[in-house]
């Protein structure tokens, strides 16, 4: 079974800082999921990568499948990107997800 | 790309009621969907899988007579916690993916359900 990890468990950064929270997972994948979760909130997919890097606003999300590890980068953060943010794995369409514990950002203005 | 909703996406409940939620895929269809729970401060972890037309398969620890499945067509599966209690209270997400795409590399989910027992 996979295990993912994400580092930081937690951060808080001022605004307009870059951050980057990373996720590790120990066997290989098919594709893997960037998600956010606003307190009390529900889960907004923001990326999913098989390789590469994708890039939509201020998000950029970047995949290395060989050192299977993944990093989420927010630039010119805001405090609307304070949130939960989770990686979750998979090998195939046909078995569950595995979600890390979550990084909880808070950016201060 | 594929749409998985649920719905409701809020639910507050009195102990002792039953809370049905439920999972469907808009723009495909799915012989397998899975349920997933996360407790406060952990990672959302896998509940059960639903299989369409039979009897859901439930991981070790969850308890199939209160968390009821019922997976009755190819677009929706839903997720009865009977007699609910407080330490029910949790959020709930499903995910799911075309059975026949040979491309499909993972699942979509949907936005989840907050669940709160008095």
């Amino acid at each position: 079974k996979n295990e993912v990890e994400q580092s930081p468990q937690n951060l808080t950064a001022q605004e307009g800082e870059f951050i980057t929270i990373n996720c590790s997972y120990s066997v290989g994948i098919s594709a893997l999921h960037w998600l956010q979760q606003h307190p009390g909130g529900g889960i907004v997919s923001l990326f999913m990568l098989s390789s590469g890097k994708k890039k939509h606003g201020r998000l950029i999300a970047t995949i290395n499948i060989q050192e299977k590890h993944s990093s989420l980068h927010i630039t010119a953060s805001h405090p609307r990107d304070s949130a939960v943010y989770i990686c979750a794995v998979t090998d195939s369409g046909n078995t569950p997800l595995v979600f890390g514990k979550g990084t909880r950002l808070s950016v201060i203005a | 790309g594929a749409v998985v909703s649920q719905h409701p996406s809020r639910v507050i409940c009195k102990s002792g009621t039953s809370v049905k939620i439920e999972c469907r895929s808009l723009d495909f269809q799915a012989t397998t969907m899975f349920w997933y729970r996360q407790f406060p401060k952990q990672s959302l972890m896998l509940m059960a899988t639903s299989n369409e037309g039979s009897k859901a398969t439930y991981e070790q620890g969850v308890e199939k007579d209160k968390f009821l499945i019922n997976h009755a067509s190819l677009t929706l599966s839903t997720l009865t916690v009977t007699s609910a209690h407080p330490e029910d209270s949790s959020f709930y997400i499903c995910s799911a993916s075309p059975p026949r795409d040979p491309l499909a590399k993972t699942q979509y989910f949907g936005p989840g359900t907050r669940l709160l027992v008095l």
